[in-house]
C-alpha cells in the first residue's frame, strides 16, 4: 500500500492563529488525496478532497474558506485551518488513493489543540 | 456527517479466542468494502479489503464476510492477540469516497 505521512504529528496553539498540517506521499503521486477529521470516540469524517492542480472539492457543512487546502504536487498536499478556534481541536488525518483508487492509505494523524 | 457514531460500541475477548466485529452499511450500490485497524493516537492502518462480487476473503489471522442481502460485513479475527487491541472500522467506497462506519473497541484480555 501507499505510506503517507504527515507533519507536524501535534500542535498547539492560540485561538485565532492559523495552523498548516503537511501531508506527503512518499511512493507514490498521489493526483487524489483526501483530508478526514475525527473527533474523540468517533469515526473519520470526510472534510474534502483535494485534487493536484486544481480546487478542492470539500463535503457538506465545511467551510472552504475556513479549511484551506492546496494540492500543488503530487506528493505534497497542505491543510490550512484558518483562525482556528477551540472547537477546531481534533484529530487531523490525511489519506492517499494509492495506484488502484479505490483503497485509501493514510497518514498518522495530527493533533491539534487550540487554547 | 454521514457516520458519526456518539458512542463507540465496544468487543471485550479473551486472549487467544476469536473475534467477529460486525458492520453494517446503507447503500445497496457500494461494490468495494474496507476493513482499517487504528491504534490510539494513529492513523487508521488497512488490514484486508473485498469486492461486492465476492462473499468471503481471508488474509493472515483475518476473515472478512460480505453479506450483501441484509447489507452486513464482518471480520474475524482468529486467535486474538494483545496487539490486536483497538479500534476497527468498516468503510464502503461510493463513488471514490470512502464512507466509515461507526467503529468498534476491541479489547483484547491477557
Amino acid at each position: 500500500g501507499a505510506v503517507v505521512s504527515q507533519h507536524p504529528s501535534r500542535v498547539i496553539c492560540k485561538s485565532g492563529t492559523s495552523v498548516k498540517i503537511e501531508c506527503r506521499s512518499l511512493d507514490f503521486q498521489a493526483t487524489t488525496m483526501f483530508w478526514y477529521r475525527q473527533f474523540p470516540k468517533q469515526s473519520l469524517m470526510l472534510m474534502a478532497t483535494s485534487n493536484e492542480g486544481s480546487k478542492a472539492t470539500y463535503e457538506q457543512g465545511v467551510e472552504k474558506d475556513k479549511f484551506l487546502i492546496n494540492h500543488a504536487s503530487l506528493t505534497l498536499s497542505t491543510l490550512t485551518v484558518t483562525s482556528a478556534h477551540p472547537e477546531d481541536s481534533s484529530f487531523y488525518i490525511c489519506g492517499d488513493s494509492g495506484q488502484f483508487l479505490e483503497t485509501q492509505y493514510f497518514g498518522p494523524g495530527t493533533r491539534l489543540l487550540v487554547l | 456527517g454521514e457516520s458519526v457514531g456518539l458512542h463507540l460500541p465496544t468487543l471485550s475477548v479473551q486472549e487467544g479466542d476469536n473475534s467477529i466485529i460486525n458492520c453494517a452499511y446503507s447503500n445497496s450500490a457500494s461494490d468495494y468494502f474496507i476493513w482499517y485497524k487504528q491504534e490510539s493516537g494513529k492513523g487508521p492502518q488497512f488490514i484486508i479489503d473485498i469486492r461486492s462480487n465476492m462473499d468471503k476473503r481471508q488474509g493472515q489471522r483475518v476473515t472478512v464476510l460480505l453479506n450483501k442481502t441484509v447489507k452486513h460485513l464482518s471480520l474475524q479475527i482468529a486467535a486474538t492477540q494483545p496487539g490486536d487491541s483497538a479500534v476497527y472500522f468498516c468503510a464502503e467506497n461510493r463513488g471514490g469516497k470512502l464512507i466509515f462506519g461507526q467503529g468498534t473497541e476491541l479489547s483484547v484480555k491477557p
